[in-house]
Parts: structure tokens; C-alpha cells; sequence
């Protein structure tokens, strides 16, 4: 079965520091993908950014980058001279091609990040 | 930018009674899935939906849930009766044919008292 973790509940930074969020996942599938959500304090789920199991090429995004690792099962999300709007939870989360055309979440427990001025 | 719309935004309700939670997915997509976060922990799969059936459940979507899709555009969540415990937020997502991406809507707060 799937499964994702992020080891840190909360992360605090002052603003315009850089801010690196941890994902590790497990998958049986060889084939699967791999995603960051944001939910700010109103709630709502947003999703950032997508990555393939079979596209290992990091990209950057503006202030977001992300550190895709499949040698070490690892999603890393980075937020360079991070904003006090940046202030939310943060899910990582993984859906497997196996399992039909469902293809349904599975979020990590999120990570609290605080940006403070 | 379409985006998933869920009514209402929060909803009060004895223990006991029945609710229907409502999502308005974005209108190209075919597959729409119902989610649930008890407040302060993850968000949990409850089941996702395809071509007017269910594709795939989660160990809670017991007998008390159901889904239906009455109409072109709607898509329902019905909990026949509701414990303390279902208390949480509930969101529903959708996405297109042959894409990965979720689209979640805002969410409905569910309080059962």
C-alpha cells in the first residue's frame, strides 16, 4: 500500500529566508505520481505542482522548486525568500497508476509553515 | 478559471440525522472523488466516482455513505446518519480524462452535535 510522510508538523522561518519541505513516499507502483497542495488558512486545497515517477528533472517555478529523488523515495519542495502570504499547510501527496483509473490521494499528514515577518 | 464549487459551506446537524453534502465539479471532467479532513489531521480518500458508478472506496465509506450523481452537473456526498465522529471537512475534487491533477473544491464543514 501507499503511503506518504512528512516529518515536520511545523516549520517557523522569518520572511525571505528559504524554507525546504520534506516528503518521503512508499509505492509498490513503478509507475506513479507525485503532487504538493497548499491549504492557506481559509481552508480551500490548491494544488501546486505534478510529478511523474518517470520524470526525475527538478524544476523552478518562480519562488518554488522541487527536488524529485527516486534513489531515496523523496518529494522535497522548496520555497526561496518565502512571504508571509506563504503561510499554510503544506501536503504532499501520491497517486498510483495501479490502481485502475481512480486514481485517488494519498496525502502525507502536512506540515505547518509559518512565515513570520 | 472554472473551479469546483461545494454547498454549503458549513453544515450543522444532530446526531443521527441524514445529510447531503453537494459539489458542482468543473464541467469537462469525468472523475470526481469525496475526500474528508478531521480538523488539524490529513486528508483522507472517502471514494471516487466514474461513467455514474463508483470506481474505488476507502475503508470509510461504510453503508452509512453513498454518492449519487442526480444530474449533469451535480455530485453528491448523502451520510444516512451521521455520528459524532463524522465531524470533519469535507472536500470534493475532480479532474479531467487522462490527467493526474485533483481540483478541489472549497470544502463543507461538517458539525454534528
Amino acid at each position: 500500500a501507499q503511503k506518504v510522510t512528512q516529518a515536520q508538523t511545523e516549520i517557523s522561518v522569518v520572511e525571505k529566508e528559504d524554507v525546504t519541505l520534506d516528503c518521503v513516499y512508499e509505492t509498490r507502483d513503478t509507475t506513479y505520481y507525485l503532487f504538493w497542495y497548499k491549504q492557506p488558512p481559509s481552508g480551500e486545497l490548491v494544488f501546486l505542482i505534478r510529478r511523474n515517477s518517470f520524470d526525475e528533472q527538478n524544476e523552478i517555478s518562480g519562488r518554488y522548486s522541487w527536488n524529485f529523488q527516486k534513489s531515496t523515495s523523496s518529494f522535497n519542495f522548496t520555497i526561496t525568500a518565502s512571504q508571509v502570504v506563504d503561510s499554510a499547510v503544506y501536503f504532499c501527496a501520491l497517486s498510483e497508476a495501479g490502481s485502475g483509473s481512480a486514481r485517488q490521494l494519498t496525502f502525507g499528514s502536512g506540515t505547518q509553515l509559518t512565515v513570520l515577518p | 478559471e472554472p473551479e469546483v464549487t461545494q454547498t454549503p459551506s458549513h453544515q450543522v446537524t444532530q446526531m443521527g440525522q441524514e445529510v447531503i453534502l453537494r459539489c458542482v465539479p468543473i464541467s469537462n471532467h469525468l472523475y470526481f472523488y469525496w475526500y474528508r479532513q478531521i480538523l488539524g489531521q490529513k486528508v483522507e480518500f472517502l471514494v471516487s466516482f466514474y461513467n455514474n458508478e463508483i470506481s474505488e472506496k476507502s475503508e470509510i465509506f461504510d453503508d452509512q455513505f453513498s454518492v449519487e450523481r442526480p444530474d449533469g452537473s451535480n455530485f453528491t456526498l448523502k451520510i444516512r446518519s451521521t455520528k459524532l465522529e463524522d465531524s470533519a471537512m469535507y472536500f470534493c475534487a475532480s479532474r479531467r480524462s487522462r490527467s493526474y491533477e485533483q481540483y478541489f473544491g472549497p470544502g463543507t464543514r461538517l458539525t454534528v452535535t
